[in-house]
């Protein structure tokens, strides 16, 4: 257990619904990223936020994805009109960024989503 | 980032050591070499890192060689639970801060 913690553990939709996903990250970490994993690919970059600020999104994050972090402590994914190419885990990791060393992120268990 | 190479899979004897090779010849000075692991259905997990010195600690060791092209990620006695996708992955100190996963070196520790 990292101490990263992502709710729900799975979500099963149907294909047109919004989901939501919740990132809790270890509770000193000002730092927090969002990442995608299909099956037999390894995880891709979605986006991350120092703080509250989001400071870098990837092409992988479409216009029906939102992602926030309103107080700077948990984070919370949505997807809009659900598609079965977003079944996949969506998995949170986070870290502490400090003077200029290189900061570790440390990922919670992830969330699987299936879409019907 | 620097791309990296490592091999498809791997075998080990349990009990034996793992040693998980990665190659990242377009390395430069102010990137750092990171190494995770995934065990089935479960996030990544955190083995250790190294700039230019060889790294150790409660998990793995960590080589890296001298023109800092190439890395090699021992376990030292491996066990039935280290059996994973184990990544090796370039990330500059500074600037972008996404992970890039290759595809990874699939470990299976044989009893």
């Amino acid at each position: 257990d990292t101490g990263v913690s992502q709710n729900p553990r799975h979500k099963i939709t149907k294909r047109g619904q919004n989901v939501t996903f919740r990132c809790d990250p270890i509770s000193e970490h000002n730092r927090l990223y969002w990442y995608r994993q299909t099956l037999g690919q390894g995880p891709e970059f979605l986006t991350y936020f120092q703080n509250e600020a989001q400071l870098e999104k990837s092409r992988l994050l479409s216009d029906r994805f939102s992602a926030e972090r309103p107080k700077g402590s948990f984070s919370t994914l949505e997807i809009q009109r659900t598609e079965q190419g977003d079944s996949a885990m969506y998995l949170c990791a986070s870290s502490l960024m400090s003077g200029r060393a290189s900061d570790t992120q440390y990922f919670g268990p992830g969330t699987r989503l299936t879409v019907l | 980032d620097a791309k990296t190479t490592q091999p498809t899979s791997m075998d080990c004897a349990e009990g034996r050591a793992a040693n998980l090779p990665c190659n990242h010849s377009t390395i430069s000075g102010n990137e750092y070499v990171y190494w995770y692991r995934q065990i089935h259905s479960q996030g990544p997990q955190y083995i250790i890192h190294g700039l230019k010195n060889n790294e150790t600690n409660e998990m793995a060791s960590l080589i890296i060689t001298e023109d800092r092209k190439s890395s090699t990620l021992i376990l030292p006695h491996a066990t039935l639970r280290d059996t994973a996708v184990y990544y090796c992955i370039v990330r500059v100190a500074t600037g972008r801060r996404a992970l890039t996963f290759g595809s990874g070196t699939r470990l299976q520790v044989q009893p």
